[in-house]
């Protein structure tokens, strides 16, 4: 079945540490890969996507991502991290069926920031 | 601003009522899609309409309906509200036929719905 799984449900970092959000999936094929944000009373904003080429990709406010196919994973990382990162994080996949592409979000990863 | 707007902001309504969404797509954009997010569902992919005709389904209920207009905004009807139906609505657009490595989301910033 195509999934997409946040394990961590709540990550809390200090100001200045360094982070990784994972993201795994479950998907026959090459998926494509996106990080999404979430700050309070926002919508949802892009922060990278993956869908061919280099593993490694950047992406706004600093954030970066790796796709590795061999553990179906798309970790975000940030080496030192802002106040103003405190937000909601999601990974989305986009998966084909029956002729159709549809983007599933995994279950989010809410991010808090001690000073 | 994302582009996508969303109406409303907020609404609160009773069970058994109807209310309407709408949603107007960035320029250029001829898909819309919609979401709900609710805490206990997550974000859920409801349904996608392109130049005015349904793409792609999803988790939508038969209680909530949606088109799309010549001018490509977008509604969805969502009718006999039940307290569970209470969530933010998102719509997002994107320029081609669905979602893709090149096709990304925009998203709008949602409606709440509040049913009391």
């Amino acid at each position: 079945a195509q999934s997409v799984t946040q394990p961590d449900i709540h990550i809390t970092v200090s100001e200045g540490a360094s982070l990784e959000l994972r993201c795994n999936y479950s998907y026959g094929a090459t998926p494509y890969l996106f990080w999404y944000v979430q700050s309070p009373g926002q919508g949802l904003q892009l922060l990278l996507k993956y869908f061919s080429g280099d593993t490694l990709v950047q992406g706004i406010k600093g954030f970066e991502a790796e796709f590795k196919r061999s553990q179906s994973s798309f970790n975000l990382r940030k080496p030192s991290v802002h106040w103003s990162d405190a937000a909601e994080y999601f990974c989305a996949v986009v998966f084909g069926s029956g002729g159709y592409n549809k983007l599933i979000f995994g279950a989010g990863t809410r991010l808090a920031v001690h000073p | 601003d994302s582009g996508v707007t969303q109406t409303p902001k907020h609404l609160i309504t009773a069970t058994g009522q109807r209310v309407t969404l709408r949603c107007s797509p960035r320029s250029g954009d001829l898909s819309v899609y919609w979401y709900q997010q609710s805490l206990d569902q997550g974000l859920q992919f409801l349904i996608q309409y392109y130049n005015g005709e349904e793409r792609a389904k999803g988790n939508i209920l038969e209680r909530f309906s949606a088109q799309q207009f010549p001018d490509l905004h977008s509604e969805l009807n969502l009718s006999s509200l039940e307290l569970g139906d209470s969530a933010l609505y998102f719509c997002a657009s994107s320029e081609g036929t669905g979602p893709s490595g090149a096709n990304v989301l925009t998203f709008g910033a949602g409606s709440r719905l509040t049913v009391l």
